[in-house]
């Protein structure tokens, strides 16, 4: 069974701070990683994709992978208030046959504190 | 405006009768999904289907039944034979150039 995890959290952070998510995965295969947000009662809404080892940019959040490690983490920098929700972490497994089905982590509850 | 659609937002069903969830969407992608999502546990694929015509079971097809007639609608249909069934339901899209899948805003489905 291939498997996505996160700490569950809640990660409390004050405001300004740099958040950090982190996901690790257990398929080697895996070739693409999303990071989702989900706000209480609301569907997920997509943050970041990242295909390659290394660093992906955009605004004030990074996506950073380790295929070697097996992890892939979400930076938050200048963590507002507005940030507060679950961060859900999902992975596109290798298992031919098992074509663009994601796999998805429990969450991690992130909280800013003003 | 382009978008994924789902509805009703909330529905409320009596033990012994099936509901049918809708999913509608105009973004032209080509593979639809079907996840539940209960409290504490991630996502859970229930169906999905990438072409017209054509779907598979995912992780947790018990007690579901779904059909794709058009490329823009993909309906879940909950049967009285889900024994658990409340829990959040939400339909992804994505196109067939890329793996991103894009979410409806769900629906909340409770059983009385």
């Amino acid at each position: 069974q291939k498997e996505v995890e996160q700490n569950s959290g809640p990660l409390s952070v004050p405001e300004g701070a740099i958040a950090s998510l982190n996901c690790t995965y257990s398929d080697r295969g895996s070739q693409s990683f999303f990071w989702y947000r989900q706000y209480s009662g609301k569907s997920p809404e997509l943050i970041m994709f990242i295909y390659s080892n290394g660093d992906k940019e955009d605004g004030r959040f990074t996506a950073q992978l380790n295929k070697a490690s097996q992890y892939v983490s979400l930076l938050i920098r200048d963590s507002q208030p507005s940030d507060s929700a679950t961060y859900l972490c999902a992975v596109n497994p290798s298992l031919l046959g098992a074509t663009n089905k994601l796999i998805f982590g429990t969450g991690t509850l992130l909280a800013v504190q003003p | 405006d382009g978008g994924i659609t789902q509805s009703p937002k909330y529905l409320f069903r009596k033990e012994g009768q099936n509901v049918t969830l809708s999913c509608e969407q105009n973004l032209n992608h080509d593979a639809m999904y079907w996840y539940r999502q209960d409290p504490g546990q991630g996502l859970r694929l229930i169906y999905y289907s990438q072409i017209v015509n054509d779907f598979q079971k995912g992780d947790i097809a018990e007690g579901y039944s779904v059909s794709r007639e058009k490329k823009e609608s993909f309906p879940l249909t909950v049967t009285s034979a889900q024994k658990n069934p409340t829990a959040f339901y939400l339909c992804a899209s994505r196109t067939g150039q890329t793996d991103t899948q894009y979410f409806g805003p769900g629906t909340r489905l409770t059983v009385l």
